[in-house]
Parts: C-alpha cells; structure tokens; sequence
C-alpha cells in the first residue's frame, strides 16, 4: 500500500499569512506524530495524536500553530500569522499501534515532509 | 524534560570499518528509538528498543534502559550507511525527545 503522504511538498509564503499543512497516513496506522526539522538542525517533536486525540499539546512552538485529527486518518498542521522563524521542513509519521504501551515492535513511517518557507 | 545526548557528534569512516554510536539520557523512558536520515532528508526508523539487544543486518542496538543509555552498533560500514542518526525517547507516554544527531560520513 502507499506510505505516509504530505502535501504541499513545498510551500512559500509571506510573513503574517496563514497555511495548513497535511498528513495522509498509512491506512490503519492508529498514531501519528509532526516534526519539525529547521535548516542544519536536529529533529523537534510537535505532537502525537492517538486516534483523534493529542494527549499532550505542549510540543507545540506557540498559540499561532494547532494540529487536529479526524476519523482517525488525516490530519493538519495549521500555523497562523506565520513567522520568518517558522520556516522548516514539516514531518509527519505514523505507526501501526501507540507510541507507548507493551509492544515489541513500534515502527514510525516518516513522510517526504513539507518544506516551508516564510519570507 | 529530559536531557537526551548522543556521541559523537560526527564521524568519520573509512568503508568497511566498525563503529559505536552513543545515545545518553536523563530520566525513565517509556520507549527509545533510532533513526537515520539518509542525505537527501528521508527518515528511516531503524530500531524500537526500549531495552535489550536487537539485531537487524549489519545493525544492531543495545539499551540498558537501568543506566540510561542505549548503544546503536554498525558492522562493516558502507557508503550508503551515511547520514544523521538519531535516537529519540518516548517520555510520559506524550512526547518524543530527541538527541542532537551523529553525523556519519562513510568513505569509500
């Protein structure tokens, strides 16, 4: 089956404006999570959902960026009044059970990403 | 939070050389991870491994989840091998911290 897709895979935008970005899953993968890699740096944890649920929103950089979950698939990653800081590539994952729990096995699948760029 | 460390920070190998890479952090985990980034960005997670040994091809990755540290092992190095690897950390049971990377470059 296809992998984990992320659209737009490129997205300029002008300081101060809005944009949404978007998480395809693999069907049935029940966990999802957003990252965010700036240019040369390392990996930030944003959120993780659980079905439609994010236990845990402090990941996130600010009050200008909210993430929702719907029907236990796609999700979106809406940042608002974007910042020149803001920019980055956008990563989502998603794996087949939680990130926590008993298992033995809990592989992340990591989309192509979006990269954003805010003048 | 929780402090994640990992060691070296970069590293040089000479193809079919061996190498340990170092994962260090600072409280009780709920699950850690390895990953690499290849060079053109893409993400592979390579390990789940909250504690024990686990071996997959030429990799292999051991944490002692009692010391807080977990070790990510690569046998006969190839060029391909290249990239950042990184661990993260599970914390909670809600957020993934991760480690700053350890930049490999194989040469051939």
């Amino acid at each position: 089956g296809a992998g984990v897709s992320q659209s737009p895979s490129n997205k300029v935008t002008e300081k101060g404006k809005d944009v949404e970005l978007r998480c395809d899953p693999i069907s049935g993968h029940t966990a999802l999570y957003w990252y965010r890699q700036s240019l040369g740096q390392g990996l930030e944890f944003l959120i993780y959902f659980q079905g439609n649920s994010a236990p845990d929103k402090s990941g996130l950089p600010s009050d200008r960026f909210s993430a929702e979950r719907t029907g236990g698939s796609v999700s979106t990653l809406t940042i608002q009044r974007t910042q020149q800081e803001d920019s980055a590539v956008y990563l989502c994952a998603s794996s087949l059970v939680p990130a926590g729990g008993p298992y033995s096995y809990n592989e992340q699948f990591f989309g192509p990403g979006t990269r954003l760029t805010v003048l | 939070g929780i402090q994640v460390e990992q060691s070296p920070p970069d590293l040089i190998l000479q193809e079919g050389a061996n190498s340990t890479l170092r994962c260090n952090f600072s409280d009780s985990v709920n699950n850690l991870q390895w990953f690499h980034q290849n060079p053109w960005g893409q993400l592979i997670n390579l390990f789940y491994i909250p504690s024990g040994t686990k071996q997959n091809g030429r990799l292999s990755a051991t944490t002692v989840a009692t010391e807080r540290y977990s070790l990510l092992y690569i046998s006969s190095s190839q060029t391909t091998d290249s990239g950042v690897y990184f661990c993260a950390v599970l914390y909670n049971f809600n957020k993934f911290y991760f480690g700053s990377g350890t930049k490999l470059n194989v040469k051939p």
